[in-house]
């Protein structure tokens, strides 16, 4: 089984500020990591996944992440943040042979970006 | 740009109905997926769905809930006597294999029970 913890429920940043928006998972077995963001009364969209390869990934929006299979993290960060950027971002894991392909997401973190 | 289409986006329940959440996947995907999200709480899985026959589910997923495809495009979600604690978002997706890809999530429906 994985678990996944998102350490910060909410993050308020001003525009134009960097942001890290922190994920940690547990798990015994390989896996896929992806972050998802939520825009009010939407559904999920994906920002970016690490299948295997490079652990620097990119995504939608100007959006990277860093796998770090020694510290299990898989942080999400943006050099600089804009206005539209304010939503839920869920972090997700999932068995690397899950024969379901079952998603487990963290408690999501609600980016609060500032003028 | 293809996309997970669910209908309808917010529905409105008496405790004790029957209701069914309906799902449109993408077209060339072949597994499909139900999460809910309760207000406030985790998004959390609930079944997955393969060639007819449910893959995988969740503790949540009891004998009140059922999927079915009931032709080549629909993909649903039965719930046989909702109780107030079922009142959630409840989000389809589908993928195009089962390992080694991304699932793409619908809007969602929002159901409460009243």
């Amino acid at each position: 089984a994985q678990s996944v913890t998102q350490l910060d429920s909410q993050v308020p940043v001003f525009e134009e500020a960097p942001v890290e928006l922190r994920c940690n998972y547990s798990s015994s077995v390989s896996v896929y990591l992806f972050w998802y963001v939520q825009y009010p009364n939407q559904g999920l969209q994906l920002l970016l996944k690490y299948l295997s390869g490079s652990t620097l990934v990119k995504g939608i929006n100007g959006f990277e992440a860093e796998f770090n299979k020694s510290q299990t993290s898989f942080h999400l960060r943006k050099p600089s943040v804009h206005i539209s950027d304010t939503a839920e971002y869920f972090c997700a894991v999932t068995s690397a042979n899950n024969v379901g392909n079952m998603l487990t997401f963290g408690g999501g973190t609600r980016l609060m970006v500032k003028p | 740009e293809p996309e997970v289409t669910q209908t309808p986006s917010h529905q409105v329940t008496q405790m004790g109905q029957e209701v069914i959440l309906r799902c449109v996947p993408i077209s060339n995907h072949l597994y499909f997926y139900w999460y809910r999200q309760i207000l406030g709480q985790k998004v959390e899985f609930l079944v997955s769905f393969y060639n007819n026959e449910i893959s995988e589910k969740s503790e949540i997923f009891d004998d009140q809930f059922s999927v079915e495809r009931p032709d080549g495009s629909n993909f649903t979600l039965k719930i046989r006597s909702t109780k107030l604690e079922d009142s959630a978002m409840y989000f389809c997706a589908s993928s195009v294999r089962q390992v080694n890809t991304e699932a793409f999530f619908g809007q969602g429906t929002r159901l409460t029970v009243v």
